[in-house]
């Protein structure tokens, strides 16, 4: 079981550059999300889908993309990286269920914009 | 503003303690309070969650105490052991459990 494949798993981006994180999840899961990871700050999100052409922002959505086009796939667009975009990003999948809602995590993009 | 507040930011603790993490929150709309385990280089993973109908889940060695009241949830790690060691987060959603909202995290070290 694959579960949830997040690609690439290091990057290194200068300023302005932008660049697109992969998220795949197999497990037929209709919610995906997407939330960066900042020391002291916990997991904030960043975007959600609840189906495929479905979208809406999270806690903080600025300098970020998104697009949900199959069940499957889930990628996050960084349209000009800053500096403050350094971060380690994590997307998540889950069904709704009447007890409990699990969100699987993928391993996790560790994002560095120079 | 952090919807969910976590403390304390770091705990150590001897094997065969009991660790206690609690988090509170204000949003009375929040309906799922999951905790996540999180170990070095790997993305979190569900550990145990509560409902607000019930006042305490146990599962193993994990107990999360909830007070409905108080809008607070705490975390219990009994018989604490080295392998426990990691970063727990506690967390909040709605019912269906589409968007999180997490607390800040906990650095967990269990000394043998």
């Amino acid at each position: 079981n694959a579960g949830v494949t997040q690609t690439p798993k290091f990057q290194v981006l200068k300023t302005g550059q932008s660049m697109t994180l992969q998220c795949a999840q197999d497990m037929n899961h209709e919610y995906m999300s997407w939330y960066r990871q900042d020391p002291g700050m916990g997991l904030r999100l960043i975007h959600y889908s609840v189906g495929a052409g479905i979208t809406d922002q999270g806690e903080v959505p600025n300098g970020y993309n998104v697009s949900r086009s199959t069940t499957e796939d889930f990628p996050l667009r960084l349209l000009s990286a800053a500096p403050s975009q350094t971060s380690v990003y994590f997307c998540a999948s889950s069904t709704p269920s009447g007890t409990v809602a699990e969100a699987f995590f993928g391993q996790g993009t560790r994002l560095t914009v120079v | 503003q952090q919807q969910v507040k976590q403390s304390p930011q770091s705990l150590i603790v001897q094997k065969g303690g009991i660790s206690i993490i609690n988090c509170a929150y204000e949003n009375t709309a929040f309906d799922y309070f999951p905790w996540y385990q999180q170990f070095p280089g790997k993305g979190p993973a569900l550990l145990i969650a509560i409902r607000p109908d019930v006042s305490e889940k146990k599962e193993g060695r994990f107990t999360i105490s909830f007070n409905k009241s108080a809008k607070q949830f705490s975390l219990h790690i009994m018989d604490s052991q080295p392998g426990d060691s990691a970063t727990y987060f506690c967390a909040a959603s709605g019912r269906t459990g589409n968007q999180f909202y997490f607390g800040t995290g906990t650095s967990l070290t269990v000394i043998p």
